[in-house]
C-alpha cells in the first residue's frame, strides 16, 4: 500500500511554461484534494474532487486547472506558470465515510 | 468567514518541558477540529481528530483538547524527536474541505 503518491518531487519551470501535476492513491478513496503551501499562509485549498470525473473550486483555484479521468489519479495543471505559483504542493485524498484527509509527500515547485 | 488562526507561531523547549499549542477557530457549524503533525519537506501526518467540545484524545505525549471556540494540543515531557510543524485545521458541517492554520512550529532541545 503506497498511500498517496505525487510526481514529480521538484520541478523548476519559466514563466509562461506548462506542467502537469499527478497525485495517485491505492487507497480506493472518493475524495481527493490539491492543496498549496507558502510560508506563513497554512495550506490552501486550490480544486477538489468528490468523486469520478468530478471537479469543483476551493479557495485558491486561479492559474490551474484539474482534472479526474480515473478514481484513482487527480491531476493538477498550470497552463501558464507565473512566479506567484511558486510553492509546495500537496496532494490528499480520504474515503466517503470518514473525515480524515491523508497526504502525500508534496511537489516543490519554482516558478523563475 | 471560517477561520483558524494557532499560537504562538514556534516555540523553543527543553526536553522534559511541558506546554500546550494553541488553535483557536470561528466556523458555522464544526464538524471536525484536526491536528496534523509536517516535519520538513513531508507532508502533514494525521494525529486526531475532536468532534464536539469537551473531547480529548491522547497519543503517547500528546493530548488534543477541544471547547467550542478554540482547540490545544499538550504535549507532556517532548523529546527531540517530537520537533515538527503541528497544523490545526476545521471542517465545516457538511462542506468536505478544511481550513488550515498557519501552523506552530515546536523544536525540542535535549
Amino acid at each position: 500500500n503506497a498511500g498517496v503518491t505525487q510526481t514529480p518531487k521538484f520541478r523548476v519551470l519559466k514563466t509562461g511554461q506548462s506542467m502537469t501535476l499527478l497525485c495517485a492513491q491505492d487507497m480506493n478513496h472518493e475524495y481527493m484534494y490539491w492543496y498549496r503551501q507558502d510560508p506563513g499562509m497554512g495550506l490552501r485549498l486550490i480544486h477538489y474532487s468528490v468523486g469520478e470525473g468530478t471537479t469543483a473550486k476551493g479557495e485558491v483555484p486561479d492559474g490551474y486547472n484539474v482534472s479526474r479521468l480515473k478514481k484513482q489519479n487527480f491531476l493538477l495543471g498550470l497552463e501558464s506558470a507565473a512566479p506567484s505559483q511558486t510553492s509546495v504542493y500537496f496532494c490528499a485524498s480520504r474515503w466517503t465515510g470518514t473525515d480524515t484527509q491523508y497526504f502525500g509527500p508534496g511537489t516543490r515547485l519554482t516558478v523563475l | 468567514e471560517d477561520q483558524v488562526t494557532q499560537s504562538p507561531e514556534a516555540l523553543r523547549l527543553q526536553e522534559g518541558e511541558s506546554s500546550s499549542l494553541n488553535c483557536s477557530y470561528t466556523v458555522s457549524g464544526l464538524r471536525g477540529l484536526f491536528w496534523y503533525r509536517q516535519d520538513p519537506g513531508k507532508g502533514p501526518e494525521f494525529l486526531f481528530t475532536l468532534y464536539s467540545a469537551g473531547e480529548e484524545k491522547e497519543k503517547e505525549r500528546l493530548k488534543a483538547t477541544l471547547t467550542k471556540k478554540e482547540s490545544f494540543l499538550h504535549i507532556t515531557a517532548p523529546k527531540p524527536e517530537d520537533s515538527a510543524t503541528y497544523l490545526c485545521a476545521v471542517e465545516a458541517s457538511n462542506t468536505g474541505k478544511l481550513i488550515f492554520g498557519q501552523g506552530t512550529t515546536l523544536q525540542v532541545k535535549p
